[in-house]
């Protein structure tokens, strides 16, 4: 089982509509939660951290569900500019330096 | 944004070559690491530096030496590699190694074609 796991997609999305995908971790001792956008050709950059209440950044919200091990992000109002890859990234307790990167859901927005 | 720097950007070397890539951060960061990301595959860290010292070494083949001469620069020396290690291999720093606050920047990657 790998240890944190995404859906590749692509998520083909109207522009305007709301997407929204998880992600799932195997370590119960993860400690930290993040997710990482990556455009094409590009390097991954944070796009934010994933708090135990949930947090919102603009159109952007991320939730944590540490009973069911999964993390979650919901970007509203879509952009042409949304189009990339969403990186999960999970820190976990024992390893406090190294991140553990899931293989990313590409999402295309679509005119 | 220059903050962390990486050449080549591209690379093609023959299995008996011996290369080196490049890193250079910009930000007065502590930590340094090399990860390679292969299609669909997620990034696997390969070195950890901290100050100039390596913490981390994740079973990675001896045909890649990395160096940090001091914190602001990180090598990998390639030599003798094989076709499935063509990848983009990227430089990340962080503030520091430990900490709630340990978001890694990225450098824009080497893109290696091993022939």
């Amino acid at each position: 089982r790998k240890e944190v796991e995404q859906d590749p997609g692509p998520f083909n999305v109207p522009e305007g509509a709301t997407v929204a995908f998880n992600c799932t971790y195997s370590n119960s001792a993860s400690q930290s939660f993040f997710w990482y956008r990556q455009d094409c050709r590009k390097e991954p950059k944070l796009l934010m951290s994933v708090y135990s209440s949930g947090n919102e950044d603009g159109r952007f919200t991320a939730q944590l569900n540490r009973a069911s091990q999964y993390i979650s992000l919901l970007i509203r109002d879509s952009k042409l500019s949304d189009s990339a890859t969403y990186l999960c990234v999970v820190r976990v307790m024992d390893s406090n330096y190294q991140l553990i990167w899931g293989a990313g859901t590409k999402l295309i927005i679509k005119p | 944004e220059t903050g962390v720097t990486q050449t080549p950007r591209h690379l093609v070397m023959g299995m008996t070559n011996k290369k080196s890539l490049k890193c250079e951060q910009h930000l007065g960061h502590n930590a340094m690491y090399w990860y390679k990301q292969s299609a669909k595959k997620p990034l696997e860290l390969m070195f950890v530096y901290s100050l100039e010292e390596r913490v981390e070494n994740n079973s990675v083949p001896s045909r890649f030496s990395p160096e940090c001469p001091n914190s602001s620069h990180l090598f990998l020396h390639l030599h003798t590699l094989q076709p499935e290690d063509s990848a983009l291999y990227l430089c990340a720093s962080s503030q520091r190694l430990a900490g709630d606050i340990n978001e890694q920047f990225f450098g824009p990657g080497t893109r290696l074609t091993v022939l």
